[in-house]
């Protein structure tokens, strides 16, 4: 199985300022045969369902702000906020879909100051 | 409105059975794959187990793996889970999730979970 480990696990941000979430996973996502590297982004909002942030590293979601920006190759990956809102408070999660089990990262709680 | 609603959850013994449904609206259910993920209380999330849009194909966390059966029915548009054996680690709120194809410049799809039902919850205990 693939293990994704995120950093930092607990983020204080003051609203404005930038925040960055690093995710680096045990194995390459990149897909050799289509070319696709297989990590997402998600974000569970406090007492919601999780909704997808970012696909295939770097792609926004619909209705996704464009303060919300994803990096990365291989087994390294950053999800950026250009400028904290108080409504991007909740966890935000990395996931591998290169192969079957898909796992997450154990999460990453962003906090307003 | 596209939307998921899940149901079938409570309170359950260790060593029970409970099947979990997942109601898909607005949408061709058929089209689509779809992914169960739980989430413990207080913890993080774990991808349980996926079903192609033919139904053919099936995966399972080693986790559930024997224990745990997915399915759909097209005829009205469901998603379920039957989970057996139960133990109190399968203790979780339980949310279906469909995989949307986005296309690509090369003409391929790249899969990602747009929507989520609300979730339902499943108790283990004695």
């Amino acid at each position: 199985e693939i293990v994704m480990t995120q950093t930092p696990l607990s983020l204080p941000v003051t609203p404005g300022e930038p925040a960055s979430i690093s995710c680096s996973s045990s194995q390459s996502l990149l897909d050799s045969d289509d070319g696709n590297t297989y990590l997402d982004w998600y974000l569970q909002k406090p007492g919601q369902s999780p909704h997808l942030l970012i696909y295939k590293v770097s792609y926004r979601a619909s209705g996704i702000p464009d303060r919300f920006s994803g990096s990365g190759s291989g087994t390294h990956f950053t999800l950026k906020i250009t400028r904290v809102e108080a409504e991007d408070v909740g966890v935000f999660y990395c996931m591998q879909r290169i192969k079957f089990p898909f796992t997450f990262g154990q999460g990453t709680r962003l906090e307003i100051k | 409105e596209v939307q998921l609603v899940e149901s079938g959850g409570g309170l359950v013994k260790p060593g029970g059975s409970v099947r979990l449904s997942c109601a898909g609206f607005g949408f061709t259910f058929s089209s689509y794959t779809f992914n169960w993920v739980r989430q413990a209380p207080g913890k993080g999330l774990e991808w349980v187990s996926s079903i192609s849009s033919s139904g053919i194909f099936k995966y399972y966390a080693d986790s559930v793996k024997g224990r745990f059966s997915i399915s759909r029915d097209e005829a009205n548009s469901s998603l379920f889970l039957q989970m057996n054996s139960l133990r109190a680690e399968d203790t979780a709120v339980y949310y279906c999730a469909r995989d949307y194809p986005f296309s690509s410049v090369s003409g391929d799809y790249y899969y990602g979970m747009d929507v989520w039902g609300q979730g339902t919850t499943v108790t283990v205990s004695s």
